[in-house]
């Protein structure tokens, strides 16, 4: 069955880095869009980054760009997010989906960034 | 920026009752980009509708969704216990991204 399980989350201080990993199995990853999501604490969904299946197109939300970078290794069946320059409203749950509209997606990982 | 605007806020309603869901853009979006997603609490979305009216796979009959340009609607005919959550309609169409605010189903 189809399932993304996301890793690489935990306490950062601000300005520091950090990288996101989503294990993906079920399906051929370089068939498909990747998507990464955020949902702050108490709040709404809000899209951050995705990708091409060749690697081929990235696009990233206005309020992460230039930080953040997308990547994926199809081989190893993963896709990535390097975030760097943390700052607290980065704070939330991140979630991997496949596809732009979010056909599945994993159980998420928990980017906290204080000091 | 497409904006969604998703309402009513809170929706309660009772077991087996109808409930109807209204996703609303800044501008058009293309019925073949708007999804529906459902999150209960502790959760990860899972997605109900794409492409307006299509049922993801294994979503009971009793989600439908409708609608186009600037105006879609998501309706549980019948709701169940396992029904109250929060749901958020999404567009894909367009740069960036955006999801709508959410509209919770509480029981009444």
């Amino acid at each position: 069955q189809v399932q993304m399980v996301e890793s690489g989350g935990g306490l950062v201080k601000p300005g520091g880095s950090l990288r996101l990993s989503c294990a993906a199995s079920g399906f051929i990853l370089s068939d498909h869009y990747m998507s990464w999501i955020r949902q702050a604490p108490g709040k709404g969904l809000e899209w951050v980054s995705y990708i091409s299946g060749s690697s081929s197109y990235t696009k990233y939300a206005d309020s992460v760009r230039g930080r953040f970078t997308i990547s994926r290794d199809n081989a190893k069946k993963s896709v990535y997010l390097q975030m760097s320059s943390l700052r607290g409203e980065d704070t939330a749950v991140y979630y991997c989906a496949r596809d732009k509209r979010g056909t599945y997606w994993g159980q998420g990982t928990l980017v906290t960034v204080s000091s | 920026e497409i904006v969604l605007t998703q309402s009513p806020g809170t929706l309660s309603l009772s077991p087996g009752e109808r409930a109807t869901l209204s996703c609303r853009a800044s501008q058009s979006v293309d019925s073949s980009y708007l999804a529906w997603h459902q999150q209960k609490p502790g959760q990860a979305p899972r997605l109900l509708i794409y492409g307006a009216s299509n049922r993801a796979t294994g979503i009971p009959d009793r989600f439908s969704g409708s609608g186009s340009a600037t105006d879609f609607t998501l309706t549980i005919s019948r709701l169940e216990p396992e029904d109250f959550a929060v749901y958020y309609c999404q567009q894909y169409d367009n740069l960036p991204l955006t999801f709508g605010g959410g509209t919770k189903v509480e029981i009444k």
